[in-house]
């Protein structure tokens, strides 16, 4: 079974803080996607990384940074804490394409942040 | 920019009912058609997905149909059962990229006995 864990389930951090959430697979999997879920908003993607220390943004990097030193590990970094940043984070990771084949998703069970 | 539209936001069904969820897309470059589900305190689990050159894709009772001139497809759920109340997500994604998907919005489905 291919798992993604995330370090933690809830985060109460305040504003201004630094903030790290850590994300693991264990399926060597080259794609790792970190997320957020708003409720009307769907998932938003923040940044992806397709191998170790390359990364692209996604649709709202504003605001954060992420690092993959490892294969397994795709951590996302709040530079510093903002209300405006919390939300549901989830992780995900899938294989790399190869045509005709497109590889699902897998999720963790998400980070719940809030920011006060 | 919303690229997959996503309705409705929330839907109540009776158990046996059928349960319909649209969505719409406006990128012609999306060749793939995933639909996501997530129960609460979990994370989304890919459910069932479509390619453009089919019209439609039966699993069990989950049926994505699928009209590319319109640039619309669907997610039926037949004989809806208290277990399937979740979260649904639509999404669309380019298979020629790194993978990267874009989502709907989500539907929440109540499903009451």
């Amino acid at each position: 079974d291919v798992k993604v864990t995330q370090s933690s389930r809830y985060l109460v951090k305040r504003t201004g803080e630094k903030v790290f959430l850590e994300c693991v697979q264990d399926m060597d999997h080259e794609n790792m996607f970190w997320y957020r879920q708003d409720p009307g908003l769907g998932l938003r993607l923040i940044y992806f990384s397709y191998d170790v220390k390359m990364k692209e943004k996604g649709d709202i990097p504003e605001g954060y940074s992420v690092s993959r030193e490892k294969k397994e590990r795709f951590s996302l970094i709040l530079e510093s804490a903002s209300t405006n940043q919390t939300s549901m984070y989830l992780c995900a990771s899938s294989l790399q394409s190869r045509l005709p084949f497109f590889y699902e998703q897998y999720f963790g069970p998400g980070t719940r942040l809030t920011v006060t | 920019q919303q690229q997959v539209k996503q309705s409705p936001q929330s839907l109540i069904v009776q158990k046996g009912g059928i349960s319909i969820i649209n969505c719409a897309y406006e990128n012609t470059a999306f060749d793939y058609f995933p639909w996501y589900q997530q129960f609460p305190g979990k994370g989304p689990a890919l459910l069932i997905a479509i390619r453009p050159d089919v019209s439609e894709k039966k699993e069990g009772r989950f049926t994505i149909s699928f009209n590319k001139s319109a640039k619309q497809f669907s997610l039926h759920i037949m004989d809806s059962q208290p277990g399937d109340s979740a979260t649904y997500f639509c999404a669309a994604s380019n298979s020629g990229g790194y993978q990267k998907v874009t989502f709907g919005t989500g539907t929440k489905l109540q499903v009451i006995p």
